[in-house]
C-alpha cells in the first residue's frame, strides 16, 4: 500500500518562510509531486522531484530524498493569497500513473 | 485554451437514485483521470483512461460506479444506485502523454441524501 503523512495545518505570518513536510511509505516510487488547493477550488499543480534535491520554481521550492522518504514543500516570502490547502502526491512521472494523496496540510497566512 | 471542465458543479440526489458526472479535458490531453475527494479525507484515485481505454480502475470503490470516455475526448462518471457515502467531490484531470503535471476541473460537490 501507500500513504503520504503530512501535518494537518501550519500557520505562518505574511513575510515568512514556511516548510510544509511529507512523509511517504510506498511499495513503488514514481516521483513526488505538489499540488495547491484553495477552498472550492480545483488542486493545481506546484512541482515534481524525480530525483533527491531541491527544484526551485519562484517563490515556491521542492525538496526530496528518497533515502529518507522525505520530501517538503518550501514557500518563501509568504503571502496572503497563499492560504490553502497543500498536498504531496507520489506518482504523475512519464505522464501515465496515477496520483496518490497526502493528507494534505492546511496553511494559513496571518498578517 | 480551456481548462478542463465539469458539469455539473453540484448535484443533490437521494439514495437509490442516479447521477452522471461529465468531464471535458483539455483538448489533446489523452490522459484523462477521475479522483473523489470524500469530506474530511484524502483525494483518492479511482480511474484513469488513456484515450477510449480504461487504464486502470483499481480506485473504482464498487460496480455502482460506471466511466466512460467513448471517442476519447469527454468522460462520463455514473453512479447509481447512490448511496450515502458516495457523497463528496468529483474531480477529473487531464495530462499530455509523458507530462508530470496533471490539470484539474473544478469538480462536482455530490450530496446523496
Amino acid at each position: 500500500g501507500q500513504s503520504l503523512e503530512q501535518p494537518s495545518e501550519v500557520t505562518a505570518v505574511e513575510g515568512a518562510i514556511v516548510q510544509i513536510n511529507c512523509t511517504y511509505q510506498t511499495s513503488g516510487f514514481y516521483g513526488l509531486s505538489w499540488y495547491q488547493q484553495h477552498d472550492g477550488g480545483a488542486p493545481t499543480f506546484l512541482s515534481y522531484n524525480a530525483l533527491d534535491g531541491l527544484e526551485e520554481t519562484g517563490r515556491f521550492s521542492s525538496f526530496l530524498s528518497r533515502s529518507d522518504s522525505y520530501g517538503y514543500l518550501l514557500l518563501q516570502e509568504l503571502q496572503m493569497k497563499d492560504s490553502a490547502s497543500y498536498f504531496c502526491a507520489q506518482g504523475g512521472t512519464g505522464g501515465g500513473n496515477k496520483l496518490t494523496f497526502g493528507t494534505g496540510t492546511q496553511l494559513k497566512v496571518e498578517l | 485554451e480551456a481548462g478542463v471542465t465539469q458539469f455539473p458543479s453540484h448535484s443533490v440526489i437521494e439514495k437509490g437514485q442516479t447521477v452522471t458526472l461529465r468531464c471535458d479535458p483539455i483538448s489533446g490531453h489523452d490522459n484523462l483521470y477521475w479522483y473523489r475527494r470524500v469530506m474530511g479525507k484524502e483525494i483518492k484515485f479511482l480511474l484513469h483512461f488513456v484515450k477510449e481505454s480504461k487504464q486502470d480502475e483499481s480506485g473504482m470503490p464498487n460496480n455502482r460506479f460506471l466511466a466512460e470516455r467513448t471517442g476519447g475526448t469527454y468522460s462520463t462518471l455514473k453512479v447509481q444506485p447512490a448511496e450515502l457515502e458516495d457523497s463528496g467531490v468529483y474531480f477529473c484531470a487531464s495530462s499530455q502523454a509523458g507530462s508530470n503535471e496533471q490539470f484539474f476541473g473544478p469538480g462536482t460537490r455530490l450530496t446523496v441524501l
